[in-house]
């Protein structure tokens, strides 16, 4: 069974600080791994998406890498701004029977950068 | 276009009432998810949809009943709900999955803003 963790589970930084999240799933034969911001009683907005084929994404200030055999993602946010206080989310694409696969998320890293 | 709207934004019902979320998207995708997030939870996966025919069912009680009227669509009718059924459902939409898509499972899902659902 596939099973999505992140550490830090909450993380909070001054302003102007370089940032790394961590994400880790126990079964590597994904599709792919997408991170993902939500804020407090908000919807999921898509930040990357990184195929199993490769090994990072970049985005503005953000930058996700991914070692399949590992097991493992980062996410990296530079120069870290209030704007970017919220819960980050990984998900794993994990296959399944035809047409069963689906998306399994992390537990999350709640982040506050406070000025 | 890359919006998921759904309705309504905040609902509170009894556990006798019967009630419709509903979800919509004009993108052209043709899976559409439900999900259910608990406080300081991660969401979980509830229903998939595609082409408009049930894919998954996360063993989710009858309570709750999907419905994809059509393509744009989708409703999750909610009918003799518990306290513990409080939670915000959020609704998603990709360009599609299976293996008669695998071309689609590198792009992304879409998230609707989410229902905050209170059973009182």
């Amino acid at each position: 069974k596939q099973e999505v963790t992140q550490i830090p589970a909450a993380l909070s930084v001054p302003e102007g600080e370089n940032l790394v999240l961590n994400c880790s799933f126990t079964d590597s034969a994904i599709y792919n791994l997408q991170w993902f911001r939500q804020d407090p009683g908000k919807g999921l907005t898509s930040l990357l998406l990184i195929q199993s084929s490769q090994r990072e994404q970049t985005s503005g200030r953000l930058n996700a890498s991914l070692d399949k055999s590992s097991g493992r993602s980062t996410l990296y946010i530079a120069a870290s701004q209030p704007g970017d206080s919220a819960t980050y989310l990984c998900a794993v694409r994990h296959p399944g029977a035809y047409n069963t696969d689906k998306l399994i998320f992390g537990t999350g890293t709640r982040l506050q950068v406070f000025p | 276009d890359t919006e998921v709207t759904q309705t309504p934004k905040h609902l509170v019902m009894g556990m006798t009432n019967k009630k419709s979320l509903k979800c919509e998207q004009h993108m052209g995708h043709r899976a559409m998810y439900w999900y259910k997030q608990k406080a300081k939870k991660p969401p979980e996966l509830m229903f998939v949809y595609s082409y408009e025919k049930l894919s998954i069912n996360e063993s989710v009680p009858s309570r709750f009943s999907p419905e994809c009227p059509n393509s744009s669509l989708l409703n999750l009718h909610l009918h003799a709900l518990q306290p513990e059924d409080s939670a915000l459902y959020l609704c998603a939409s990709s360009q599609g999955l299976g293996l008669a898509d695998q071309r689609n499972r590198n792009l992304k899902q879409y998230f609707g803003p989410g229902t905050r659902l209170t059973v009182t």
